[in-house]
């Protein structure tokens, strides 16, 4: 079975471009979450989705990040205008509802 | 806020020693979950554990949840290269979220 699936798997970009991350979840999968890892603050949710509805976004930084899920089996975090702060790597997983989640092999980031 | 503290927060033994890894929060969690991450991948799941002071054994693993359901323990014995990673902490908040653990990075040599 095919795992999470993200790409790219590495991304440098300048600061002030767009910045557009992909996720496939499990097939299956109803629950899908964004996280970002840093040395500093750990590994936090940005936002998660149920059967592609945003239910919490509290977790994203501010309006120049921005989620979608438009169907089951795909969804992409963009980030317009990136920051040097943006750096990190950033997973994606899903879950059949509150069951364990699987964690893609993530995507990092860096802006210079 | 629910924060979860770990210690040690680096831990570099030789192989065939024993260890510790301890996860703690000022907060009650319902359930608490530890994981294994190696450099290039993401977390995955080792354990879950719910009920105050449930201890659960993977192999050389043994988890325990604290009486209060605020912390948690990792116990390895007998370390081995194969487990080297960051272990990571996670409760599942009140709001149902998960909240990871500030992680141990284990280093075993042969």
């Amino acid at each position: 079975d095919a795992g999470v699936i993200q790409s790219p798997r590495h991304e440098v970009t300048e600061m002030g471009q767009e910045v557009t991350l992909r996720c496939k979840p499990i097939s299956g999968h109803n629950s899908l979450f964004w996280y970002r890892q840093t040395m500093m603050r750990g590994l936090e949710l940005l936002i998660y989705f149920n059967n592609n509805v945003p239910i919490d976004d509290s977790g994203m930084p501010e309006d120049r990040f921005s989620a979608k899920m438009p169907n089951a089996s795909f969804s992409t975090l963009k980030i317009q205008p990136s920051e040097p702060r943006d750096s990190a790597v950033y997973f994606c997983a899903s879950s059949l509802w509150k069951d364990t989640q699987y964690f893609g092999p993530g995507t990092r980031l860096t802006v210079l | 806020t629910q924060l979860l503290e770990q210690s040690p927060q680096f831990l570099s033994i030789q192989e065939g020693e024993n260890l510790t890894v301890y996860c703690n929060s000022s907060s009650v969690f319902s359930s608490l979950q530890w994981y294994r991450q190696e450099p290039g991948e993401g977390p995955v799941l080792l354990v879950t554990v719910v009920t105050g002071g449930e201890v659960k054994k993977l192999k050389r693993l043994t988890f325990q949840f604290g009486d209060a359901r605020k912390d948690s323990s990792l116990h390895i014995t007998a370390a081995q290269p194969g487990d080297t990673g960051l272990y990571l902490c996670a409760g599942r908040s009140n709001t149902d979220k998960l909240i990871f653990g500030t992680g141990t990075r284990l280093q075993v040599f042969p």
